[in-house]
């Protein structure tokens, strides 16, 4: 059974701090790695991951794939208030053909405290 | 188990064809939400319920139609589909848009080919 686990589930930071969010999987025919930040009702999205160790960075967003030991980890740095949301990690799978799934983790519920 | 359940898990229809996704929530939430995976793409957020009355259509084809006769149901219904509409569709649910930040449960989604 496809498995997408993150961790920590919550975390509460000053502003300013770094943190390091993590997500692991188990899935065959692995496609890519996606994260997403969610705040009032829709997910946005961060990064999609397909390659290892190639960094993809948005601002002081960054994110890794590790595909040999199944995980990518989100790293924020110099955390604001507003970076307080529920990151979303999902992993797509191949089903075949033009097939594809997603399996999401639950979440890690970030508190950036003033 | 998210306890969010979708069926069928896999449709294939016509384009002149009607069918119907379910969604049922099991976690005693008041939003519900239909989202729109196609390959390679992100998530795209198509209908929000919250109380069972829709706060927000982005922009969908009137081909799709959400009903959401109270808050563990959330049905879309499908019509004259085209083939570029073939994608995953996936309920989530969560404690209410009135909630500061809210955990949101995905089902397993359905797998929709138009053929």
């Amino acid at each position: 059974e496809d498995k997408v686990v993150q961790s920590p589930l919550s975390l509460v930071v000053h502003e300013g701090d770094t943190v390091t969010l993590n997500c692991s999987y188990e899935v065959t025919n692995f496609r890519s790695l996606l994260w997403y930040k969610q705040e009032k009702k829709a997910p946005t999205f961060l990064f999609m991951l397909t390659s290892s160790g190639i960094e993809k960075k948005s601002g002081r967003l960054s994110s890794i794939l590790d595909k040999k030991e199944l995980f990518s980890i989100l790293n924020i740095t110099a955390t604001q208030t507003g970076d307080s949301a529920i990151y979303l990690c999902a992993v797509e799978k191949d089903s075949g053909g033009s097939n594809y799934k997603l399996t999401f983790g639950k979440g890690t519920l970030l508190t950036v405290n003033p | 188990e998210t306890g969010v359940t979708q069926t069928p898990r896999h449709l294939v229809m016509g384009m002149t064809n009607k069918k119907s996704l379910k969604c049922e929530q099991h976690l005693g939430h008041n939003a519900m939400y239909w989202y729109k995976q196609s390959a390679k793409k992100p998530l795209e957020l198509m209908f929000v319920y919250n109380f069972k009355e829709q706060t927000e259509n982005n922009s969908v084809p009137s081909r799709f139609s959400p009903e959401c006769p109270n808050s563990s149901h959330l049905f879309l219904h499908l019509h004259t589909l085209q083939p570029e509409d073939s994608a995953l569709y996936l309920c989530a649910s969560s404690q209410s848009l009135n909630t500061g930040r809210m955990r949101t449960y995905f089902g397993p989604g359905t797998r929709l080919t138009v053929t």
